[in-house]
C-alpha cells in the first residue's frame, strides 16, 4: 500500500537552531501534503497545508516564517523549524492524501519527535 | 466546544473483552477517520469511511451521519491493542481533518 516516509524520526537541538524534517510519498504523488504537531496529551492540530509548487496554507496563529515549508515536487515536503526555541519541542506529523479519485483518504508519516533544549 | 468529541479519556479493559470507543462530531462532514497512535507516536490509519460500517480482523468500525456519531469496536482484545484511538473528520473539498483528543486503552492480560 502507500507509505509516507517522515525523517528523522527524532531530533534534540540546542535552541536557536533551525530543524528540517522532511516528508516523501514513496509510491504516489502527492500536490498536498499536510503538516500537524501534537502537544502532549493534546489533540493533533493542523499547522499548515503544503501545495506542490506553490506557497503553504497556514493555520491561524502558525508564524509562517516560523514555520517554513517547501513542496518542491510531487514527493517531497520539508517543514523547517527556524531559531527553534523549547516551546516549539513536540511530535510533528505529516500526512498526504493520494489524489484524485481517493478524496478523503489520507497517508501518515511516523512523525517527529522534536526536543529543544 | 470541540468539533470533536471522544470520551472516556482513558480506558482499561482485560484480555478478551469486547471494547467500544465513541466518536461524536459537531459538523458537516465528508468523512470520519479512525487512527490508531502507538507510544513511539507513529499514526496508522485503521478505518475511513462515509456511512454504514467496515469491518477489518477484530477491529469493527460504524458511523451514524444523522446522529453525528461513530464507534469503534474492537473484539477478543490483547494487551497489543493498548494505544490511543484517535478519531478524526474530513470536512471540506481539500481533506483537512479536525481532530479528537483520543481515548488511550490499555488491555491488561
Amino acid at each position: 500500500g502507500a507509505v509516507v516516509s517522515q525523517h528523522p524520526s527524532r531530533v534534540i537541538c540546542k535552541s536557536g537552531t533551525s530543524v528540517k524534517i522532511e516528508c516523501r510519498s514513496l509510491d504516489f504523488q502527492a500536490t498536498t501534503m499536510f503538516w500537524y504537531r501534537q502537544f502532549p496529551k493534546q489533540s493533533l492540530m493542523l499547522m499548515a497545508t503544503s501545495n506542490e509548487g506553490s506557497k503553504a496554507t497556514y493555520e491561524q496563529g502558525v508564524e509562517k516564517d516560523k514555520f517554513l515549508i517547501n513542496h518542491a515536487s510531487l514527493t517531497l515536503s520539508t517543514l523547517t523549524v527556524t531559531s527553534a526555541h523549547p516551546e516549539d519541542s513536540s511530535f510533528y506529523i505529516c500526512s498526504a492524501p493520494p489524489g484524485a479519485g481517493h478524496k478523503n483518504i489520507q497517508y501518515f508519516g511516523a512523525g517527529t519527535r522534536l526536543s529543544v533544549l | 466546544k470541540n468539533e470533536v468529541e471522544q470520551s472516556p479519556q482513558n480506558l482499561t479493559a482485560q484480555e478478551g473483552e469486547f471494547i467500544t470507543i465513541n466518536c461524536s462530531y459537531s459538523v458537516g462532514i465528508s468523512a470520519l477517520h479512525w487512527l490508531q497512535q502507538h507510544p513511539g507516536g507513529g499514526i496508522v490509519s485503521l478505518f475511513m469511511l462515509s456511512s454504514g460500517k467496515k469491518k477489518h480482523g477484530r477491529l469493527i468500525a460504524t458511523i451514524n451521519i444523522q446522529e453525528k456519531h461513530s464507534s469503534l469496536h474492537i473484539t477478543a482484545s490483547h494487551p497489543r491493542d493498548s494505544a490511543v484511538y484517535i478519531c478524526a473528520v474530513a470536512t471540506g473539498a481539500n481533506s483537512k481533518l479536525t481532530f479528537g483528543k483520543g481515548i488511550t486503552l490499555s488491555v491488561r492480560p
